[in-house]
């Protein structure tokens, strides 16, 4: 079966670094994204990798290793609006997206 | 309109019941898409729909159906509530259905509850 894992809830404080990592088991892969979820809203587009290597993008930046099936977004320079659930998708050989059930990061000043 | 939006945007309803949730894009994607969220469990997907007059299943299509009569509107009709279809129900769209253009922009979706 298909499968993507992520931790469940992270805490890390204001100002610091955090890394929240994904991995996966599809039937192929066309690559993977993550999404950004308020509580009580709706998911956001943060990031795509298909290549191996690091995507950087502002305070956030998304690595890929499809070797390994792993994958990690890394936001740096934390803010409270930061606090958020943040959800793994991988897209297999439909097409389709395939999702994590995201972690939920807690941000404490 | 701006974006992708959602009708009603929260719902009771008696067990048995008909219901059609509705989605309305003004960006011109070709894919729409409707997913389910349940707490603890990542989104799932419902059916999905590439381009105008076609649709497909997703991973969990029993008790449901969608309709693409044109490229902006995409419904999902439950034909008899159950209460296991209480959940988040999520509309988005992209502008294509491969790729990095598989970016999907979701709608602010629609809490239903089933009793």
């Amino acid at each position: 079966g298909q499968n993507i894992d992520q931790p469940t809830e992270m805490t890390a404080t204001e100002g610091a670094i955090v890394q929240i990592n994904c991995t996966y088991q599809t039937s192929g892969f066309n690559g993977l994204f993550w999404y950004q979820q308020h509580a009580g809203e709706a998911p956001t587009f943060l990031s795509y990798n298909v290549l191996d290597g690091l995507e950087e993008k502002g305070r956030f930046s998304s690595f890929l290793s499809r070797s390994k099936g792993y994958s990690y977004l890394l936001l740096k320079e934390l803010q409270m609006k930061d606090s958020a659930s943040y959800l793994c998708a991988v897209m297999d050989s439909n097409y389709q997206l395939i999702w994590g059930a995201g972690t939920k990061l807690i941000i404490k000043p | 309109i701006a974006g992708i939006t959602q009708a009603p945007t929260s719902q009771i309803l008696a067990a048995g019941r008909r219901m059609t949730l509705r989605c309305t894009q003004d960006m011109r994607h070709n894919a729409m898409y409707w997913y389910r969220q349940d707490l603890g469990l990542g989104l799932r997907l419902i059916h999905y729909s590439n381009t105008a007059g076609t649709t497909g299943k997703g991973e969990v299509p029993d008790g449901y159906s969608v309709s693409r009569a044109n490229t902006d509107d995409f419904p999902l009709t439950l034909a008899s509530a159950v209460p296991s279809q209480t959940s988040v129900y999520f509309c988005a769209s992209s502008d294509s259905w491969t790729g990095s253009y598989n970016e999907q922009f979701f709608g602010p979706g629609t809490r239903l509850t089933v009793l």
